[in-house]
């Protein structure tokens, strides 16, 4: 159980144009979901956390009108990366919380996305 | 702002050796903790999630450990093997908004 699923796995754009990534959590419902990034050979960095039927909360220094983020559904939450560039260039995890475990609050991580923008 | 250290950055030991990571958390109202494994180019496994009341947790060959006084955790890892090579992060989550801060991450190389 717990699982996150993330699509796609790998994308390759052109400078200009927007990418979606989703992220599903398949077995279980998640009201709040998490969406990092992760350079090359760095850690994760937290860009938003994404709530359920209300706007996502942006951490500081990141461009909500780029990082759009939709979460329509408990299972469904989406990044959209909106006229990428070369430095929007990185590896996409998203995570999410089971809402039916309170107590725990664990975090379960779905396998990324690498973005690469020519 | 909470700060995440993890020491070494990098470390490199024969096969079958017993080996210790090491985490320390600037603020130490933390919630809980989580150890997570990272294999190249994929994303995080959950390891081990040590509450704030607790002192360690155990699975299989790993054992997690948590003195939130002093701002500190450990991953201690048995027996080494090869397919343990992997980037081991920690992350701390204060609760409230459970948004975690991740450590820096140590990258593990089991030889044989």
């Amino acid at each position: 159980g717990a699982v996150v699923s993330q699509h796609p796995s790998r994308v390759i754009c052109k400078s200009g144009t927007s990418v979606k990534i989703e992220c599903r959590s398949l077995d279980f419902q998640a009201t709040t979901m998490f969406w990092y990034r992760q350079f090359p050979k760095q850690s994760l960095m937290l860009m938003a956390t994404s709530n359920e039927g209300s706007k996502a909360t942006y951490e500081q220094g990141v461009e909500k009108d780029k990082f759009l983020i939709n979460h329509a559904s408990l299972t469904l939450s989406t990044l959209t990366v909106t006229s990428a560039h070369p430095e929007d260039s990185s590896f996409y995890i998203c995570s999410a919380r089971d809402s039916g475990r309170g107590v725990y609050n664990e975090q379960f991580f779905g396998p990324g996305t690498r973005l690469t923008v020519l | 702002k909470q700060e995440v250290t993890q020491i070494p950055a990098a470390l490199s030991v024969p096969e079958g050796e017993n080996l210790v990571l090491n985490c320390s958390f600037t603020d130490s109202a933390i919630y809980n903790l989580q150890w997570f494994r990272q294999d190249p180019g994929k994303g995080l496994t959950s390891l081990l999630l040590i509450q704030s009341s607790q002192r360690e947790q155990t699975s299989g060959r790993l054992n997690a450990s948590l003195d939130k006084s002093s701002g500190r955790s450990t991953l201690y890892i048995a027996a080494s093997q090869p397919g343990d090579s992997a980037t081991y992060l920690c992350a701390v989550n204060p609760g409230g908004g459970n948004k975690l801060t991740f450590g820096t991450g140590t990258q593990l190389k089991v030889e044989l």
